[in-house]
């Protein structure tokens, strides 16, 4: 039973430039949730996909957008970047069936110089 | 709005003493608590869950963890720990999202160091 997957693993970008990250769910799993981890801090929620949509947002500017995929899969991207958003993305899925509980996939480090 | 804290940065242990984490949490309502582990460069591993019923719930690598509303806490604890415990702990409480689903908001982290 794969987990959940994301690629790249490391990424390095630099100031302005755009950036897409891609997460597959858990089999079985129809919600996809994105966290941005900065170093030596907790994951901060980003937002979450399901059924297609975006339900809710964290406290992350436009230049964050996602997209989820008829299979589930979900992308990420950042525009403009700045240093700032260097960080472990993590990407999270769940089943509606069980919401509650998001397992996670090994992140991509961004980093932007 | 929900918070996490998690009062001790950094913890070192000997390997086969007892372990305790501290975790205290904010929510409204009834909160769905969590226990994730972190290995350097990785992911995060679900250890553990509470969501209702049984306040000592028991988790994966011998981990358990006890919920106490009324120190809005939840703990984690393992009896022994061993050397490949060493890693970084995250708590972290569900918060209901409008339209369904839930977010986690996370703790700080404790980094935890296993003396040989």
């Amino acid at each position: 039973d794969a987990g959940v997957t994301q690629s790249p693993t490391h990424l390095i970008k630099t100031r302005g430039q755009q950036v897409t990250l891609r997460c597959s769910p858990k089999s079985g799993h129809d919600t996809v949730s994105w966290y941005q981890q900065a170093l030596g801090q907790g994951p901060q929620f980003i937002f979450q996909y399901y059924e297609e949509e975006e339900r809710q947002r964290g406290n992350f500017p436009d230049r964050f957008s996602g997209h989820q995929f008829p299979n589930y899969s979900s992308e990420l991207n950042v525009n403009a970047l700045l240093l700032g958003d260097s960080a472990l993305y993590l990407c999270a899925s769940s089943s509606r069936r069980t919401v509650e509980t998001q397992y996670f996939g090994p992140g991509t480090r961004l980093l932007v110089l | 709005a929900q918070s996490v804290t998690q009062p001790d940065i950094h913890i070192t242990v000997s390997e086969g003493a007892s372990l305790e984490l501290r975790c205290n949490y904010s929510y409204g309502a009834t909160p769905y608590l969590f226990w994730y582990v972190q290995s350097p460069g990785q992911g995060l591993q679900l250890l553990l869950k509470y969501f209702s019923g049984d306040t000592l719930v028991q988790g994966i690598k011998g981990f358990e963890a006890e919920f106490k509303r009324s120190q809005s806490s939840f703990n984690l604890r393992k009896p022994s720990v061993h050397w490949s415990d060493a890693a970084e702990y995250f708590c972290a409480v569900g918060a209901q999202l409008t339209g369904g689903g839930n977010k986690l908001t996370f703790g700080t982290g404790t980094q935890l160091k296993v003396e040989l």
